[in-house]
This record gives C-alpha cells, sequence and structure tokens, in this order.
C-alpha cells in the first residue's frame, strides 16, 4: 500500500523546536518531489516547504524562511520538517504530501500530526 | 505571489443537484498547473482533479474540471451524500512554489 505516516507532532512553547518525521513506503521515495502542507484549525491548507528528489533545492512559503528546513533521506525512505523559533501561528496539523508529477499535484497524502505552539 | 480565491464561500445545494465552483488566479497559471481537491472533517485532502482537467485515479466521472489561464471550474453532477465537504483549489510554478485557495464548503441544503 501507498503511504505516508507523519510523526513528531506535540505541544512547545513559542521560540520551542520540533522536528517532524514522514515515513514513505510501497512506491520508490527517490522518485518523487515532496512537500509539508499545513492546516491550521478550523483554516484552510497552506502549503509550507518542498524539496526535490535529490535535495538539491528547497523551497519555503515566506512565513517560515529562515526558521523551517525541510529535508529527505532516500535510503530511510523518509522526509523530515525542522522547525524552530516555533510561534503560536505555527500551530496546525502538518501533512506530508507527495507531489505525483501529474501536473504537479499532490496525489498522496500522509494523516497529520499535530503541532501546538503555547506556553 | 500569486493568489487563488475561490467562490463561493459555501454552497449550500441537495443531493441529485449540480455545484459549480470557482478558482480565479490572480496571474495566469503555467501549463494548467491547477488542481482541486475533497476534504472531508478529520480527514487528509485527496486530489480530485490536476492538468485543470484530468480525473485522479478513482475519482467518479461526476467531477470533471475546466478551464484554464485565470479561471477554473470544478463541476459535480448529481450530488452525492458523500460529496458534501470542503474543496480546494491549488496551484503550481508561481512564488509561492505552490498554493491553495481558501477553499468552498460545499454543505447539504
Amino acid at each position: 500500500e501507498v503511504q505516508l505516516v507523519e510523526s513528531g507532532g506535540g505541544l512547545v512553547q513559542p521560540g520551542g523546536s520540533l522536528r517532524l518525521s514522514c515515513a514513505a513506503s510501497g512506491f520508490i521515495f527517490s522518485n518523487y518531489w515532496t512537500s509539508w502542507v499545513r492546516q491550521a484549525p478550523g483554516k484552510g491548507l497552506e502549503w509550507v516547504a518542498h524539496i526535490k528528489v535529490d535535495g538539491s533545492e528547497e523551497y519555503y512559503v515566506g512565513s517560515v524562511k529562515g526558521r523551517f528546513t525541510i529535508s529527505r533521506d532516500n535510503a530511510k525512505n523518509s522526509l523530515y520538517l525542522q522547525m524552530n523559533s516555533l510561534r503560536a501561528e505555527d500551530t496546525a496539523v502538518y501533512y506530508c504530501a507527495r507531489d505525483g508529477g501529474m501536473r504537479r499535484a499532490f496525489d498522496i497524502w500522509g494523516q497529520g500530526t499535530m503541532v501546538t505552539v503555547s506556553s | 505571489e500569486i493568489v487563488l480565491t475561490q467562490s463561493p464561500g459555501t454552497l449550500s445545494l441537495s443531493p441529485g443537484e449540480r455545484a459549480t465552483l470557482s478558482c480565479r488566479a490572480s496571474q495566469s497559471v503555467s501549463s494548467n498547473y491547477l488542481a482541486w481537491y475533497q476534504q472531508k472533517p478529520g480527514q487528509a485532502p485527496r486530489l480530485l482533479i490536476y492538468g485543470a482537467s484530468s480525473r485522479a485515479t478513482g475519482i467518479p466521472d461526476r467531477f470533471s474540471g475546466t478551464g484554464s489561464g485565470t479561471d477554473f471550474t470544478l463541476t459535480i453532477n448529481r450530488l452525492e451524500p458523500e460529496d458534501f465537504a470542503v474543496y480546494y483549489c491549488q496551484q503550481y510554478g508561481s512564488s509561492p512554489l505552490y498554493s491553495f485557495g481558501q477553499g468552498t464548503k460545499l454543505d447539504i441544503k
């Protein structure tokens, strides 16, 4: 079965750090671009960060540039998001998503992991 | 920066009716890199349409997408009870690299 499974979410204080992981299975992970997408409680979807297949290029939404770092380990079929200097507005469910290559759409999504930034 | 604006914000219809959802981009979406997703409460989004008009695997043919440039439409014919959800459009290519519309909630009248 093709799937993505996120982990690492939790409660963190403002200014703190957290590292999210996403484990891929059922497909050749190293062949696909992948992204993190988040959704604040009761809000819409927001693309956060993207990394290409070999990790050579990373892209971020403006609000997380300089604070978040996306990375991948193709040998471990895993995607990561290192989040530093966390703010209350980073509170959200974080999804990893596979860009299936079909006109750059996200065809596979994980179930999400909740990150809460609060004192 | 490209902005996707979806309308209406909420659409109230009955099963069996047709739903027409709009997604308008502030700049032209290159190569029709426009997708539509369905999201139900507590679930991850599900890809419905990619390339503006191609149905993803397993998506019923009552879902169809049209449009190009800056104006895109998702049409759902003969609404089924399971179709009532929130729908998002998404583009690729312009800063930011990917972006989503704010969503249209389709609820039962």
